[in-house]
């Protein structure tokens, strides 16, 4: 099955500022996925990321503050803006390969001060 | 997203008993998976049920699937203090992969 390589694994940021977590797979993939995991909780769809075309998101989140590139079919960005103490979270990409099904990245570790 | 619902939200067990955590959710799905999630590491895939099956086995691992009721459950035999983590059902619509909330399992000694 495909691997996911994340970066980076973890980052501090001040408040206001942006983090941009980037995502590349070892194989094509025929969807990808941005996941948020707020402490102590299960994983959250942000959107499905579309090779060449804007981001489809999930109810609650918009493409002003998490916007995401997909320029091909193995590499992925998700950029996290104007940065609040609440979007302190796990930050997680996913691939679904048609044969093997879905991988994870490793995760991004966000703390916003 | 809609996310499934599961329980118990967290359990407590010795060495070697047995666990079950259900799992429930909304949506017509394509199959039913479970993860582990080790203290806020990344996810480990367990075991993945189609939706035109009713039971699967994995070494300890049993999971059943009744697709009427839109719920599924997964059952550790003999448990180890290694399998406590936290457990997550997934069900995929062919589109996307939506999580339940999760099941904290802790596993004494």
């Amino acid at each position: 099955s495909a691997v996911i390589s994340q970066k980076p694994s973890r980052d501090i940021c001040q408040r206001g500022t942006s983090l941009t977590i980037q995502c590349q797979v070892d194989s094509q993939v025929t969807m990808m996925f941005w996941y948020r995991q707020q402490p102590g909780q299960s994983l959250t769809l942000i959107a499905t990321a579309n090779q060449g075309s804007e981001a489809t998101y999930e109810s609650g989140f918009v493409i002003d503050k998490f916007p995401i590139s997909r320029p091909n079919l193995t590499f992925s960005t998700l950029t996290v803006s104007n940065l609040s103490p609440e979007d302190s979270s796990i930050y997680l990409c996913s691939g679904r390969d048609p044969l093997y099904g879905y991988t994870f990245g490793s995760g991004t570790r966000l703390t916003v001060v | 997203s809609q996310q499934g619902e599961e329980d118990p939200q967290a359990l407590s067990i010795q060495e070697g008993e047995n666990a079950t955590m259900n799992c429930s959710y909304k949506t017509s799905i394509n199959n039913l998976q479970w993860y582990r999630q080790n203290s806020g590491r990344g996810l480990v895939h367990l075991i993945l049920i189609r939706s035109n099956e009713r039971e699967k086995h994995s070494g300890r691992l049993r999971v059943t699937l009744d697709t009427s009721k839109k719920s599924s459950s997964l059952l550790i035999t003999a448990s180890r203090a290694a399998d406590t983590a936290s457990y997550f059902c997934a069900t995929d619509d062919t589109d996307k992969l939506i999580f339940g909330t999760g099941t904290r399992l802790q596993v004494f000694p």
